[in-house]
């Protein structure tokens, strides 16, 4: 099966310029999430999605950072404007549930430079 | 709060050796524990999962243990291989009050070198 698709693999913009990341599910997950990874640290999340509808968004900054579902598949994070400290990965990973428990699947991520 | 520590920050090994891999978590209410492996520019690969009531998973060359009561979870790699260079990071998903669970919680990862 095709894997969590992630786009653009790199970007690199100034301070206070606008950015946004696109994520591609595995077929028939119905749980995204989009996490934040900064250099020489574990991924942090920032927003999980259930269907199109929003479970967890208690870490997002929510002032600069938007993230939407639209129909449940393909999702879409935002950050305007962007600062310094965002440079980071930015990780979107789906699950479905099963059995043993709920395993997650990463895509490749984004890595953005903020200058 | 839950916190995830990884120790060592940084491990080489010549290959052929057997090695473990630390991860120490502060609170014992967890619902699940995985380790990850990720590849330079790469996004995660989850290895193993252990559940709260499972004390071990294998698999091929990996053993994971959990002992939830000292808070404490090995990773055992068996005959070490250059192929198995990479970051391991664990992860606990917290059991929240009432029986619902938490997001993962990662810890800063072990970066792993095994030297031909």
């Amino acid at each position: 099966e095709a894997g969590v698709a992630q786009s653009p693999r790199y970007k690199i913009i100034e301070k206070r310029q606008s950015v946004a990341f696109w994520c591609n599910p595995i077929s028939g997950h119905a749980t995204l999430y989009w996490y934040q990874q900064i250099l020489g640290q574990g991924p942090k999340l920032l927003i999980q999605f259930q269907n199109n509808g929003v479970v967890d968004d208690s870490q997002l900054p929510k002032d600069r950072f938007s993230a939407e579902r639209l129909k449940g598949v393909d999702s879409t994070l935002k950050i305007q404007p962007a600062k310094l400290e965002d440079s980071a990965v930015y990780l979107c990973a789906s699950s479905r549930r099963t059995g043993e428990g709920e395993k997650l699947f990463f895509g490749s991520g984004t890595q953005l430079s903020v200058l | 709060k839950q916190e995830v520590t990884q120790i060592p920050a940084a491990l080489s090994v010549p290959e052929g050796e057997n090695l473990v891999l630390n991860c120490s978590f502060t609170d014992s209410a967890i619902y699940n524990l995985q380790w990850f492996r990720q590849d330079p520019g790469k996004g995660l690969t989850s290895l193993l999962l252990i559940q709260s009531s499972q004390r071990e998973q294998t698999s091929g060359r990996l053993n994971a243990s959990l002992d939830k009561s000292s808070g404490r979870s090995t990773l055992y790699i068996a005959a070490s291989q250059p192929g198995d260079s990479a970051t391991y990071l664990c992860a606990v998903r917290p059991s929240n009050y009432g029986g619902s669970q938490g997001n993962l919680i990662f810890g800063k990862g072990t970066k792993l070198s095994v030297k031909p």
